[in-house]
């Protein structure tokens, strides 16, 4: 299994970006890193996955180290609907494996 | 698009009877998950199907529960007997393929407690 590591939990003020660090260093070559979140009563949703190359979408951007090693995903402006458990999520043989993700909280 | 859907939403049983829980993928999605959520842990994957073949089950405990997907739309997940152990939200995925640059498409999963 691959295994994650990130923070259990972070806080933002809002409208300020949020960096939030994952460590993935047994992943393989090929496993693509990907960033679920959780909002309370809600199933996880997708946010962005990743390769080797930084990668930017309406949601977010995810920076991945040149070892592959640790990821992070950026919020450019966090806002009180971004208050979620996430996740970072590699895809291992071609199944998810999640750890206990951070839990993000946002002060106004 | 319609999404993943779910059923029933919540349900409530005593140990040792049984229960089921269905869920219908988004359409043309070959890819399958069921997860077990446990409150304050993270989901973990039960089994997954690819069409109506099963790709892996190994974390499914399988002297008590079962899932099939027949004609590799639908699915069922089943417990029998429940334990008090089995108290979680049960979340059903799907994917457009095995592919690992394909998201999954989550629903909004069932939650059962066990009395």
């Amino acid at each position: 299994d691959a295994k994650t590591t990130q923070p259990n939990s972070m806080e933002s003020n809002e409208e300020e970006p949020v960096h939030l660090p994952c460590n993935h260093s047994t992943i393989s070559g090929t496993d693509y890193i990907h960033w679920y979140r959780q909002l309370p009563s809600q199933g996880p949703e997708y946010v962005i996955h990743g390769l080797t190359s930084n990668v930017n979408n309406r949601m977010a951007s995810l920076a991945i180290a040149e070892d592959r090693k640790s990821s992070t995903l950026i919020l450019h402006r966090a806002t009180l609907r971004d208050a979620a458990v996430y996740y970072c999520t590699p895809n291992t043989g071609n199944q998810f494996y999640f750890g206990t993700g951070t839990s993000l909280t946002v002060i106004p | 698009e319609a999404g993943v859907a779910q059923s029933p939403r919540y349900k409530i049983i005593e140990k040792r009877q049984s229960v089921a829980f269905w869920c219908n993928p988004i359409s043309g999605h070959a890819t399958l998950y069921w997860y077990q959520q446990i409150l304050g842990q993270g989901p973990k994957l039960l089994i997954q199907f690819q069409n109506n073949g099963v790709v892996d089950d190994s974390q499914l405990p399988k002297d008590r529960f079962s899932a099939e997907r027949l004609k590799g739309v639908d699915s069922t997940l089943k417990i029998q007997p429940a334990k008090l152990e089995d108290s979680a939200v049960y979340l059903c995925a799907s994917s457009f393929s095995l592919a690992g640059n394909n998201e999954q498409f989550f629903g909004p999963g069932t939650r059962l407690t066990v009395l």
